[in-house]
């Protein structure tokens, strides 16, 4: 039981590249989430999905698009990514109250 | 939307010592208030936490009071260890699988 992975740990981009961040989660959980956290922030809601095939927004969604075709799955993606996504990324999921999240995957963009 | 403030955001307490971090909420219908710890370079993990129905929680050296009247809820780690150095996030929510709105962290450090 790996609970909730994160792939990749870390990630280098420049200006305008594209990429996404896969979150994987082995506890049947319906919801999952997507945070990232910058120094002195907290934690910020990306997007979050209660089930398979739905997604909904957080607090900051723009310049970021998800997407839960299994389950088990909830991908980030930036498709032209800024300087100001460098951050650290949480990818969580619950089945009620609690959230689990997993390692982080710390993502700089040049 | 729910705002939550997180008070105070650094706390140096000695060896030994009592740690309070308070936090309050701006929605009155949150009825779930969790308390993460996250370690430096690792993940948030949970803690201790609260429901509405309940008015304080204790889990051995952690406690966790809840004022709904007032909307905040404090965390209290008694006889403080190096360990417990860390940070500290607050969060509250409406609803089981409802999103989480996090404080803004308090970073503790234990002396020895």
């Amino acid at each position: 039981n790996a609970g909730v992975t994160q792939t990749p740990k870390f990630r280098v981009l420049k200006t305008g590249q594209s990429m996404t961040l896969l979150c994987a989660q082995d506890m049947n959980h319906e919801y999952m989430y997507w945070y990232r956290q910058d120094p002195g922030m907290g934690l910020r809601l990306i997007h979050y999905s209660v089930g398979e095939g739905t997604t909904a927004k957080g607090e900051v969604p723009d310049g970021y698009n998800v997407s839960r075709l299994k389950k088990q799955n909830f991908l980030l993606g930036l498709e032209s990514a800024a300087p100001s996504q460098t951050s650290v990324y949480f990818c969580a999921s619950s089945s009620g109250d609690t959230q689990y999240f997993g390692p982080g995957t710390r993502l700089t963009v040049l | 939307g729910e705002n939550v403030e997180q008070h105070p955001s650094t706390l140096s307490v000695q060896e030994g010592d009592s740690a309070v971090i308070k936090c309050t909420y701006s929605d009155s219908a949150s009825n779930y208030f969790p308390w993460y710890k996250q370690e430096l370079g690792k993940r948030p993990q949970l803690i201790i936490d609260i429901r509405s129905n309940v008015g304080e929680k204790k889990d051995q050296r952690i406690a966790v009071t809840l004022n709904k009247t007032a909307k905040h809820f404090s965390l209290h780690i008694t006889e403080t260890q190096p360990e417990d150095s860390a940070v500290y996030f607050c969060a509250a929510s409406k609803a089981a699988g409802n999103k989480l709105t996090f404080g803004g962290g308090t970073r503790v450090l234990v002396k020895p």
